[in-house]
């Protein structure tokens, strides 16, 4: 069964830094296109990051330079350091896998990590 | 970069009654890589179509995806009670590499 556990989150300053994890079982992440999507209160679904299975990695503009995914493969685990965090980085983190086979679209998501901004 | 829109912002209908939500792209998207989710509150959204048109796993044939290049359609056939939730369209390929629609919320009339 696949499974993907996220952690890390929590309350930090802005300015802070914060580093997420996500567990995976059932599949090796490194064969696979893991991202993470987040969710700010009210707001719509926002990709965050993505790191291929050859390792290059992409992100949106609102988090480029400050965000970086990265995955360890003894772990299983993919990652998503957090620096310069802003009050609109608040949201809950989603991480998500994706295959060739849905089109690399997102069909399997963990159950999300709350990240709050403030002072 | 690209920008899909989703319409309308919010669909009121009655169970058994047919939903179109639509999903359009500022420029076409790369070779179909064309998704809807259905999204629940205090659940992780759920992948319901993918490529513009084939249904994911487990997913009931009432749900269907159509359109091409910049313009597609999510189809409920008749709704169900589980039905009414927010539906997100996503692209892939295109820079971003990734993006979301804003959301449609289909809400029980």
């Amino acid at each position: 069964e696949v499974q993907l556990v996220e952690t890390g989150g929590g309350l930090i300053q802005p300015g802070g830094s914060l580093r997420l994890s996500c567990a995976a079982s059932g599949f090796i992440v490194s064969n696979n296109y893991m991202s993470w999507v987040r969710q700010a209160p009210g707001k719509g679904l926002e990709w965050v990051s993505v790191i291929y299975s050859g390792g290059a990695t992409y992100y949106p503009g609102s988090v480029k330079g400050r965000f970086t995914i990265s995955r360890d493969n003894s772990k299983n685990t993919v990652y998503l350091q957090m620096n310069s965090l802003r009050a609109e980085d608040t949201a809950v983190y989603y991480c998500a896998r994706a295959r060739d086979a849905y089109k690399y679209s997102f069909d399997d998501w963990g159950q999300g990590t709350l990240v709050t901004v403030s002072s | 970069e690209i920008v899909l829109t989703q319409s309308p912002g919010t669909l009121s209908l009655s169970p058994g009654e047919r939903a179109t939500l639509s999903c359009r792209a500022s420029q076409s998207v790369s070779s179909n890589y064309l998704a809807w989710y259905q999204r629940k509150p205090g659940q992780a959204p759920r992948l319901l179509i993918y490529g513009a048109s084939s249904r994911a796993t487990g997913i009931p044939d009432r749900f269907s995806g159509s359109g091409s290049g910049t313009d597609f359609t999510l189809t409920i056939s008749r709704l169900e009670p589980e039905d009414f939730a927010v539906y997100y369209c996503q692209q892939y390929g295109s820079s971003p590499m990734y993006t979301f629609g804003q959301g449609t919320k289909l809400e029980i009339k």
